[in-house]
């Protein structure tokens, strides 16, 4: 399973860009980069997902080098909304490989 | 509304005492998962069913015991209870078995309190 490395917190201003960045040195062949979100007290709720290059959808957009070595999740514009912990996961086809979280970056939006 | 309903929301108990913990995927989702989330702690995996049977094992100790039945709700009994076992309690259900990064849907919550 690959180990995941994020800031532990981010601070940010309303309406600007923020990038958090995740590290996976040892990611697999086969293995997909998540990212969610979770508020306090709630459940996390997924984001996005990619295997290389770039995805986006509605609510950001997530940035894979060639190498794979890390990932970037790309929230634009934020709002005071966006205030949560953001976690990335890496996951392959390996048997019995679950949804292992690791700490996770809290972003703190403020106005 | 992620689909995922987890029962009760909340409960208080003894040290001591024993409770279980009910979750029903979505529908359609194979797989449950079952996590414990201390105060400003991050989620620990616990363990995950895929089919009704055992597929993954995490940090569950072994007071902790879980399964899932043939209409794929799951069940989480936490016996013999102690003060630190009080936290929030999470389900996620998915359709696959949660390799290559399969999107996970999770309940609120049950919030455990050990007094």
């Amino acid at each position: 399973l690959a180990k995941t490395t994020q800031p532990i917190s981010m601070d940010s201003y309303e309406g600007q860009e923020v990038n958090i960045t995740c590290s996976h040195n040892n990611i697999a062949t086969n293995d997909y980069i998540t990212w969610y979100q979770q508020f306090p007290s709630q459940g996390p709720r997924f984001i996005i997902q990619g295997y290389k290059t770039k995805v986006t959808n509605e609510v950001a957009s997530l940035f894979i080098p060639a190498d794979r070595k890390s990932s970037t999740l790309s929230l634009p514009r934020v709002s005071l909304s966006d205030t949560a912990v953001y976690y990335c996961l890496v996951a392959g086809n390996q048997a019995g490989t679950a949804l292992i979280f690791g700490k996770g970056t809290t972003l703190s939006v403020s106005s | 509304d992620s689909g995922v309903t987890q029962t009760p929301k909340h409960l208080i108990t003894a040290t001591g005492q024993r409770v279980t913990l009910r979750c029903s995927p979505r529908s359609g989702d194979l797989s449950v998962y079952w996590y414990q989330q201390s105060l400003d702690q991050g989620l620990q995996f616990l363990i995950q069913y895929y089919n009704g049977e055992e597929r993954a094992k995490g940090n569950i100790l072994e007071r902790f015991s879980a399964q899932q039945f043939p209409d794929l709700h799951s069940e989480l009994n936490l016996s013999s209870l102690e003060l630190g076992d009080s936290a929030l309690y999470f389900c996620a259900s998915s359709v696959g078995t949660g390799n290559l990064g399969t999107e996970a849907f999770f309940g609120q919550g049950t919030r455990l309190t050990v007094v």
